[in-house]
């Protein structure tokens, strides 16, 4: 079946715009995860939704971020009054069951620059 | 405090060579380790995991706790390996601490 996709795959915004990216996980995965990549480094966490529970939003590096899943399906990432540090590359994970050792699939990614 | 870290950016090898990606990471319970890659124009993709105790495309990690390591090892290295490698620590929380990653050169 099909993995995990994202869109959209590039983003180029001016400082100071909003931006929303999309995740679509696999089909009945219930955990959703998404990271962040800046050049040069790993992948840093933002935020992991499971099932009904409320979200770990640990990771979240300002308020201008924030994240939305609609039951177990869609996910929306949204940066508000985007900064030239939010330059990155966002990828999206889901697994089945978000417990320990289980795997999870990463998308392919959106490159976001802002100028 | 939860941490991986992998010290070498960049680790270029001759075919056939030996390769050890080297990994520690820093957490005070019962940690589980992963390795992930990422080859050229491809989406980051699960390698292996020490729970399971497999060896894929001829690659094995050994959690060695005393050290506080998961260094990933492979006797005779191929050109299709070079990629890059992530080293992956899950605690408590089931999020992932990615290390910085290694970027495994493989010279025909």
């Amino acid at each position: 079946g099909a993995g995990v996709s994202q869109s959209p795959s590039n983003k180029v915004t001016e400082k100071g715009k909003d931006v929303e990216l999309r995740c679509d996980p696999i089909s009945g995965h219930t955990a959703l995860y998404w990271y962040r990549q800046r050049l040069g480094q790993g992948l840093e966490f933002l935020i992991y939704f499971q099932g009904n529970s409320a979200p770990d939003k640990s990771g979240l590096p300002s308020d201008r971020f924030s994240a939305e899943r609609t039951g177990e399906s869609v996910s929306t990432l949204t940066i508000q009054r985007t900064q030239q540090e939010d330059s990155a590359v966002y990828l999206c994970a889901s697994s089945p069951h978000g417990g320990r050792g289980g795997e999870q699939f990463f998308g392919p990614g959106t490159r976001l620059t802002v100028l | 405090a939860q941490r991986v870290t992998q010290p070498e950016k960049l680790l270029s090898v001759f075919k056939g060579a030996p390769v050890e990606l080297k990994c520690n990471y820093s957490y005070s319970g019962s940690p589980e380790l992963f390795w992930y890659v990422q080859y050229s124009r491809q989406r980051l993709q699960l390698l292996l995991r020490h729970i399971s105790r497999e060896s894929i495309k001829g690659f094995t990690a050994d959690l060695n706790k005393g050290e506080t390591s998961f260094h990933l090892k492979k006797p005779f290295a191929q050109e299709e390996d070079s990629a890059m490698y992530y080293c992956a620590l899950m605690g408590s929380s089931y999020k992932l601490i990615f290390g910085s990653g290694t970027r495994l050169l493989v010279r025909p």
